[in-house]
């Protein structure tokens, strides 16, 4: 069956460059009709759109976000990596990965992690 | 960029019909797809393409957009169907995915 999940680490300090990884199973990243989404929620607040990738390497970014995100993916482990750099305490949230089933932009998100709490402090 | 506005909260009586809206700028030349999400939970695809069921999903989840409003409707409301709901679209004049500020379904 589908899954994935997010691993990362649970605490960092503002200005410290965040990275996540999503490991999936069940589907395969070099399959040229799935991609994977990062979406992220502050505690008590709303879903954020953050980045996305497909098997074919085409990426997007949240405008607000862009100059501080990186997406890649690592097929043969199947893999999505998540960089946010300068992190800082707005910045924690639930960070969850989700699978994009079909190679357009605008499909949903049909399966989800479990997500991740990342809280950043000093 | 595009913004997407849902009322935070609506409340139903068990067994009555709950609709959430959400609105943006002609929203009916979309695709919307809507999330619920229960406290602690991943969020979960209820409704994809405006109005697609995936499978697993009941019957009474149903949905709509025209104009400038997309709507997820709740039929025979359950006491499980308590949770917040999310409609989806994405931007392509921006290159981004935009979620709706989220409605917390309330079952009275």
């Amino acid at each position: 069956q589908v899954t994935l999940k997010e691993s990362g680490p649970v605490l960092v300090k503002p200005t410290e460059t965040l990275t996540l990884t999503c490991t999936v199973s069940g589907f395969s990243l070099s399959n040229a009709r799935m991609g994977v989404s990062w979406i992220r929620q502050p505690p008590g607040k709303a879903l954020e759109w953050l980045a996305h990738i497909f098997s074919n390497d085409e990426k997007s970014y949240s405008t607000s976000l862009k100059s501080r995100l990186t997406i890649s993916k690592d097929t043969s482990k199947s893999q999505v990596v998540l960089t946010m750099t300068n992190m800082d305490p707005v910045d924690t949230a639930t960070y969850y990965c989700a699978r994009i089933q079909g190679d357009y932009s605008g499909n949903p998100n049909d399966y989800w992690g479990q997500g991740t709490l990342v809280t950043v402090s000093s | 960029s595009y913004v997407l506005t849902q009322p935070p909260s609506v409340s139903v009586a068990p067994g009555k019909t709950a609709r959430i809206t959400c609105g943006g700028n002609n929203i009916g030349s979309k695709s919307v797809h809507w999330y619920q999400q229960k406290p602690g939970q991943a969020p979960v695809l209820v409704i994809y393409y405006d109005s697609d069921r995936p499978s697993g999903i009941p019957e009474r989840f149903s949905g709509s957009n025209s104009g400038n409003t997309a709507t997820l409707t709740i039929s025979r409301v359950e006491a499980g169907d308590e949770a917040d709901y999310y409609c989806q679209v994405w931007d392509s004049s921006s290159d981004q995915g935009v979620f709706g500020g989220g409605t917390k379904l309330t079952v009275l």
